[in-house]
């Protein structure tokens, strides 16, 4: 079975770091683009960055370019993103997911079931 | 960037209801357009791509249509599961579009 399995998620204060990660079972990890996409509390979805199959490319939403930074371990099947500099508006559920080609981004056909991370003094 | 605006932004049906949701493109996007349902709590599930695509597993009634700058989502005979919230998704760069929720009339 397909999964993906985000963790690290919690509070954080503003200006503070932390790290997501997403833990990917039942397919071959280094065949596909990954990405993070996030959910603010009663709002919706916004595409974060992505990452090719090999790791060579990556690609960030404007608003998280130069604070957050997207790695991935193939020999361990797991996604990373690395959150710096948080403020309150990164408050929000980060979703991992798998792109459907190995370039990326494009369309996610899994989705895992998302960490929270909240930013707050 | 290129902007995505669904509409009606809310919907109101009956089960067994033709229901037919527009995504408008600010720019051409050909047909790079996926629909994904998001049900409260859950992660999204992807529905369509390449804009009439309908993926593996996704049941016939949900259908994909549109080239170029408008899109839609139709569903062809609402079901008590497809009470939910649907997003259009474009490629360059990858955004969303704001949401359709398809409520129980």
């Amino acid at each position: 079975e397909v999964q993906l399995l985000e963790s690290g998620g919690g509070l954080v204060q503003p200006g503070g770091s932390l790290r997501l990660s997403c833990a990917a079972s039942g397919f071959t990890f280094s065949s596909y683009a990954m990405s993070w996409v996030r959910q603010a509390p009663g709002k919706g979805l916004e595409w974060v960055s992505a990452i090719s199959g090999s790791g060579g490319s990556t690609y960030y939403a404007d608003s998280v370019k130069g604070r957050f930074t997207i790695s991935r371990d193939n020999s361990k099947n797991t996604l990373y993103l690395q959150m710096n500099s948080l403020r309150a508006e990164d408050t929000a559920v980060y979703y991992c997911a798998k792109d459907i080609a190995v370039a990326g981004p494009a369309y996610m056909d899994v989705w895992g079931k998302g960490t929270t991370v909240t930013v707050s003094s | 960037d290129i902007q995505l605006t669904q509409s009606p932004s809310f919907l109101s049906a009956s089960v067994g209801d033709r229901v037919t949701i527009t995504c408008r493109a600010s720019q051409g996007i050909s047909s790079y357009l996926a629909w994904y349902q998001q049900k409260p709590g859950k992660a999204p599930k992807l529905l369509i791509y390449a804009a009439s695509t309908l993926q593996s597993g996704v049941p016939s009634r949900f259908s994909g249509s549109g080239s170029g700058t408008e899109f839609t989502l139709t569903i062809s005979s609402l079901q008590p599961e497809d009470f939910a919230t649907y997003y259009c998704q474009q490629l360059t760069p990858l955004t969303f579009g704001g949401g359709t929720k398809v409520e129980i009339k």
